[in-house]
């Protein structure tokens, strides 16, 4: 089972700057089965990307990702308040078929 | 647009069993490939088990194998998790959601607090 580990486990960062966060899988997935989601407390997940690097529908530009083989990378270009919040990277693999989570990183206002 | 909607809060004593659904809107659930996700207090995400629409069948995290159950009632456009033997580790949020062939989760319901406590 292919594990996801992100980092870092928080992000302290102020409006206005430019956050990167880590997802590096155990081994190595495919490009097309990665995806970001953000969720916010009480909230259920939102998909940001899919793909590695494609946004999903209503995602702003101000999140890209990028990445393959086993380092994955989110970058929010410039911060918002609404954009601070937990990340999670996931992966899907098919042999055994099945998903996996990284653990998430929490993005904190300065 | 899909919508999916849980299912109230529930409260269970260990040993017990869980039943969770999540309703259907906007498509009809054979359009579909439903999934559970769920989520401990203050903890990650974690997949369950879901629809594999390559293989026709249902598919189980091996941690849930023998302890979970997950159903659809097409008629109703409804999806069923149901969960046994429960224990206090098993206190989570369980949220439905919906798998895209790439590999990834587009729509998710609001969630279904599930408190497993003596």
């Amino acid at each position: 089972e292919i594990v996801l580990t992100q980092s870092p486990g928080t992000l302290s960062l102020s409006p206005g700057e430019r956050a990167t966060l880590s997802c590096r899988a155990s081994q190595s997935v495919s490009s097309s089965y990665l995806a970001w989601y953000q969720q916010k407390p009480g909230q259920a997940p939102r998909l940001l990307i899919y793909g590695a690097s494609s946004r999903a529908t209503g995602i702003p530009d101000r999140f890209s990702g990028s990445g393959s083989g086993t380092d994955f990378t989110l970058t929010i270009s410039r911060l918002e308040p609404e954009d601070f919040a937990v990340y999670y990277c996931q992966q899907y693999g098919s042999s055994p078929p099945g998903y996996t989570f990284g653990q998430g990183t929490k993005l904190e206002i300065k | 647009q899909v919508q999916l909607v849980q299912s109230g809060a529930e409260v269970k004593k260990p040993g017990a069993s869980v039943k969770v659904s999540c309703k259907v809107s906007g498509y009809t659930l054979t359009e579909l490939s439903m999934h559970w996700v769920r989520q401990a207090p203050g903890k990650g995400l974690e997949w369950m088990g879901g629809f594999d629409p390559e293989d026709g069948e249902t598919i189980y995290a091996q941690k849930f194998q023998g302890r979970v159950t997950m159903t659809e009632d097409t008629s109703t456009d409804t999806a069923y998790m149901e969960l046994s033997s429960l224990r206090s580790e098993d206190t989570a949020v369980y949220y439905c959601a919906t798998a895209i062939p790439g590999g990834y989760f587009d729509y998710w319901g609001q969630g279904t607090l599930v408190t497993v406590s003596s």
